[in-house]
Parts: C-alpha cells; structure tokens; sequence
C-alpha cells in the first residue's frame, strides 16, 4: 500500500491566487513528520514546510502553510498569493520517527503546479 | 557550508560500463540517502545509511551497491548499467532526531543515461 498519495497529477492556479495540493497518508506510527518540497525545472529538491505529528499547530512559512489534519491522514499544502515562480513540481513526504532514529523520506508521486498570469 | 555535493552532473553509459557516484556532505550528518527519481515520478529509495560502516536496502536496491567508510561521504555504485537505470540520482542528509522532524538536505542531482 503507498504511504503517501497525491491524487493530482497536475494544478494550475491565477497569480496570486491560493491553491491547495492534497497529500493523505498512511502509517500506523504515533511519531512521524510530515514534509513538503518544491522541484523546479531545474531539478533541484527544496524543503518547503514541516509538520509533525504532535504538533497542535498547524506549520506555516511564509506563503506556504499544512493544512494538518490527523484523523483523516491528510497533510494539504496551502500557497497563498500564487506567483509564477511557484511553477514546480510539488512532492508531500513522511518520515516515521522511531526512538532510536529515523527513517529515510518516504515521497509521494507529486503534483504539478502551473501558475497563470 | 557547501551542504550536500555530488558528482558527475551528467553521465552517459553504455550497457554493461561501471561507475560509481560520488556523494559528500559537510553538515557532519549521521543520515545519507540515496534515491532515483525517474521521469514524472517521485523519488524512490535505493540505499540509505545511519552512520560510518552501516548501510541498509531501501525499496529499489537491485543493481547497486554503496559504501560508508566516513561520515562525510556515501558513494553510489553501479555495476553492469542497464537502460532501467536511466534516471536522476539524488543523493541526500539528514541529522537524527525525535518524532523525525529533522528535514533531508539533497544534493543537486547526477543524471545518467545508459544506452
């Protein structure tokens, strides 16, 4: 079974316009971290926002904020304000925490975001 | 800080050619990946280590082999490349910690085409 889907394969978004990318999980961990990063075209992975699993809060950085929410195993990455450099692809990941270390990065098959002026 | 460094960029092989990927941080990092992302599709695990001397499969191991003699580096090799193995090779780290919240750094990528 994946552990982590993303169900669109492709978004497009008005500048400056908000778009939600869905992520939903599955694990049976208590501890586990839940992690957003962008790829441009260029190819290079950049960590966007993190969230754990006992935050209460959902995380916010700057324009980009999860939309954490537990009981459904779903972790949605919100971008406000959309810019035409938000064009990427977009992969959810989680790592499940264990006490004496952790796990690698388990990613979903991504989204495409398409920003429109 | 450089972060995580890899070499080649780019690499071309032919069936059957050998050659190893070379991967380096300088973040004193006890964790070191390795994934392939092949194209439209995420990154899949090959190999991964928790510290100097320790290395364990990931999901897609098959065809490779890795190597962790110091923390710094975690060197990729392939044996016998086949045309499956055309993909981007990410190699990235991590430091430990609880309830996993500490982010992968990545490298920039090595892509290698075999024909």
């Amino acid at each position: 079974a994946q552990k982590i889907t993303q169900t669109q394969p492709g978004m497009f978004v008005q500048e400056k316009e908000a778009v939600t990318l869905d992520c939903t999980y599955d694990t049976s961990d208590q501890s586990y971290g839940l992690f957003w990063y962008k790829q441009p075209s260029s190819g290079e992975m950049i960590f966007l926002i993190y969230q754990g699993s006992y935050d209460e809060q959902n995380a916010t950085e700057g324009r980009y904020s999860l939309n954490f929410q537990k009981a459904r195993k779903s972790a949605n990455l919100v971008i406000s304000a959309s810019q035409l450099g938000d064009s990427a692809m977009y992969f959810c990941a989680m790592r499940e925490g264990r006490s004496s270390g952790n796990t690698p990065l388990v990613f979903g098959k991504g989204t495409r975001l398409s920003v429109i002026a | 800080n450089a972060g995580v460094t890899q070499t080649p960029k780019f690499r071309i092989l032919k069936i059957g050619q050998s050659m190893t990927l070379q991967c380096t941080q300088d973040m004193n990092h006890n964790y070191m990946y390795w994934y392939r992302q092949d194209p439209g599709m995420g990154l899949k695990l090959i190999y991964y280590s928790v510290g100097a001397g320790i290395t364990d499969k990931g999901e897609v191991p098959n065809g490779y082999n890795v190597s962790r003699s110091t923390t710094e580096d975690f060197p990729l090799r392939l044996e016998l490349a086949a045309p499956s193995q055309t993909s981007v090779y990410f190699c990235a780290s991590s430091k430990p910690g609880l309830a996993g919240e500490n982010e992968q750094f990545f490298g920039p990528g090595t892509r290698l085409t075999v024909l």
